[in-house]
């Protein structure tokens, strides 16, 4: 079944206590991205890869580390975490540019 | 810079009751608009993507349509399981593959 899996679904940290979201998608899809929710602001694109070892900040790149090693698989790290950054996070993939973006499950992230 | 602004807010249908909902945008230059339906808890999940003015697309009760400065999604005799937040984004032609979106229009059809 094609899809895209993120893990841990749910997580309850510390600040300052350093985290990474695992992101894996088996479409062979060129682009990743990583987007958050929040109430009345929509979702927002975080960082997105264009293909392995590319890079690029999105809106709110603040705060979030990621890399892409492999193409299947795309972390976003937060190195320091804030309470600003409690959210719903969704990693998303697609074929190329103008493709629609495949959602994954999201994580939800509580920062205390 | 980006813009997309989704209305009503909040929508509440009878079953049957045909209604739609607005998308309206700014974008240096469209590469697509995408319509997403997102069930609570759950990732957005694709419907439609639309590249130029004029174009539809249609699926069982949904139907999307776009000009230069809205898209509609016409939804013909709801029903229940159509009750969801429906979510328009996007995508600029220049660089990336960021989808802006907008806030969502949250729908929910009673029996």
């Amino acid at each position: 079944e094609a899809q895209v899996t993120q893990n841990p679904r749910y997580l309850i940290t510390v600040t300052g206590k350093k985290l990474t979201v695992t992101c894996s998608q088996n479409m062979n899809h060129e682009y990743m991205s990583w987007y958050r929710q929040d109430p009345g602001l929509g979702l927002r694109q975080i960082y997105y890869s264009m293909n392995v070892e590319v890079t690029d900040k999105g809106d709110v790149p603040e705060g979030y580390k990621v890399s892409r090693k492999e193409k299947r698989n795309f972390p976003l790290i937060l190195e320091s975490p804030s309470p600003n950054q409690t959210s719903l996070y969704f990693c998303a993939s697609s074929q190329g540019r103008g493709n629609e973006q495949f959602f994954g499950p999201g994580t939800r992230l509580t920062v205390l | 810079e980006d813009q997309v602004t989704q209305s009503p807010e909040a929508l509440r249908l009878q079953e049957g009751e045909s209604s739609s909902l607005n998308c309206s945008y700014t974008v240096s230059g469209l590469r697509g608009l995408f319509w997403y339906r997102q069930d609570p808890g759950k990732g957005p999940e694709f419907l439609f993507t639309l590249y130029s003015a004029g174009e539809e697309k249609e699926k069982e009760r949904l139907k999307a349509t776009l000009t230069k400065k809205e898209s509609f999604l016409h939804i013909t005799a709801p029903k229940p399981e159509d009750s969801a937040t429906y979510l328009c984004a996007v995508q600029a032609a220049g660089g990336g593959n960021k989808l802006t979106f907008g806030t969502g229009t949250q729908l929910k059809v009673e029996l």
